[in-house]
């Protein structure tokens, strides 16, 4: 199957800070690409949703200023938390797909965000 | 609105053992696709297989297996002779035709395998 390579895997960082957290299809171009969070023992609940070149779509009740998402190029993706505050660490999880009609996504290995 | 259910959100089995995961799941759509994961302790989502609504076929892949009845809106995953390296936490999700790749995922089913 195709690799999405998310980085970094862990993160540790200082209440207050931004972090950035990047998604990159290696081997495929991704024209859509999502980004989930996972609590721990929970789901993964979608926070928004990607295309290249145009803004991000987010789900409700996910803070657009908060998290801010960038699809620049075909292959990348990031995810900044903005200010980010204890209560937002958790797990990201991203995924890409090649094409509107693929049914698949590839998923990311994750990264694990500490906020301190 | 898209809805999947694993109603065990723990399972406990000794190595050996075969064990099968629930899902149960509620969608509007005629076309979907249905996903199992399986998310190690180290966290990577790991895909172990896709099915469309309109492949009713069951699916045996070494000692997985997986039986899909869209009469009862259910997708249940099976694994045979369990290992100790199958604990993990196995999601179900839900994939809309419309939107590919926008997956709805259960809650998880946390499986311990012990020797």
């Amino acid at each position: 199957g195709a690799v999405v390579s998310q980085h970094p895997s862990r993160v540790i960082c200082k209440s207050g800070t931004s972090v950035k957290i990047e998604c990159r299809s290696l081997d495929f171009q991704a024209t859509t690409m999502f980004w989930y969070r996972q609590f721990p023992k929970k789901s993964l609940m979608l926070m928004a949703t990607s295309n290249e070149g145009s803004k991000a779509t987010y789900e409700q009740g996910v803070e657009k200023d908060k998290f801010l998402i960038n699809h620049a190029s075909l292959t990348l993706s990031t995810l900044t938390v903005t200010s980010a505050h204890p209560e937002d660490s958790s797990f990201y999880i991203c995924s890409a797909r090649t094409d509107r009609l693929n049914t698949e996504a590839f998923f990311g290995q994750g990264t694990r965000l500490t906020v301190v | 609105a898209q809805k999947v259910t694993q109603a065990q959100t723990e399972i406990s089995v000794v190595e050996k053992e075969d064990v099968t995961l629930d899902c149960v799941y509620e969608t509007r759509d005629t076309t979907y696709y249905l996903f199992w994961y399986k998310q190690p302790p180290s966290g990577e989502l790991v895909f172990l297989i896709r099915r469309n609504s309109f492949d009713e076929q069951n699916e045996i892949s070494g000692r997985y297996s997986w039986n899909f009845q869209k009469s009862t809106s259910s997708f249940n995953f099976t694994i045979t002779a369990s290992q100790v390296v199958d604990s993990a936490v196995y999601f179900c999700a839900l994939g809309s035709n419309t939107n590919a790749g926008k997956s709805t995922f259960g809650d998880g089913t946390t499986l311990t395998v012990k020797p």
